[in-house]
């Protein structure tokens, strides 16, 4: 799978939104890009997953480059509870079984 | 929809003892995965079962760890004997399976401390 770089963290304030990027530049054609976050002592929440095409579900939208080489989530209006570890995964669709493989993630902390 | 249930949510043993996680996946969900997670890192997938079948099993340190899923539903996963680098959060995940886009959803694990 392809590996993602992302920044170790970010600070949002409460009521705005929270922008999140992702560079995932190998990603091959049949790789989708998955979104998860983690509040302390949880386990991953799924959030939005997307091919090429832009995503919005009811809580959050995927953007992703023409290219696909980069994405970016977006928290339309964060608030308290969305404090938490987003990670971004490139994952293969087509090999039987893939894993999600997590890196370090990107510690967002939004503030009052 | 009912979520992944896990238990026990916390575990505390000494080194060498044997200890087991149970994992009830969402109703339906074929796939069942299990994970460990270091404190400060991301989880890391041990194994991986379709039904009652093992996918992907390359990250189990199999001289000590060992999992089932005897009825496709229900799993277990052991660790025996125990060391003090198995302290972890033991996570369980599940997933529709057939297409791989399929998100797969956690269950909040067991936070296990070795001493």
């Amino acid at each position: 799978d392809a590996k993602t770089t992302q920044p170790p963290s970010m600070d949002c304030a409460e009521g705005r939104a929270a922008n999140l990027p992702c560079n995932h530049s190998t990603i091959s054609g049949n790789e989708y890009v998955y979104w998860y976050r983690q509040i302390h002592s949880q386990g991953p929440q799924y959030i939005i997953h997307g091919l090429k095409n832009n995503e919005t579900n009811e809580m959050a939208s995927l953007i992703i480059t023409e290219d696909r080489k980069s994405s970016t989530l977006i928290l339309p209006h964060a608030t308290l509870r969305d404090t938490a570890v987003y990670y971004c995964i490139v994952r293969d669709s087509e090999t039987s079984g893939s894993r999600l493989t997590f890196g370090e993630g990107t510690q967002l902390t939004v503030n009052p | 929809e009912a979520g992944v249930a896990q238990s026990p949510r916390y575990k505390i043993i000494e080194k060498r003892q044997s200890v087991a996680f149970w994992c009830n996946p969402i109703s339906g969900h074929a796939t069942l995965y299990w994970y460990q997670q270091i404190l400060g890192q991301g989880p890391k997938l041990l194994i991986q079962f379709q039904n009652n079948g093992v996918v992907d099993d390359s990250q189990l340190p199999k001289d000590r760890f060992s999992a089932e899923r005897l009825k496709g539903v229900d799993s277990t996963l052991k660790i025996q004997p125990a060391k003090l680098e198995d302290s972890a959060v033991y996570l369980c995940a599940s997933s529709r399976g057939g297409r791989n886009n399929q998100p797969q959803h956690f269950g909040d694990g067991t936070r296990l401390s070795i001493l």
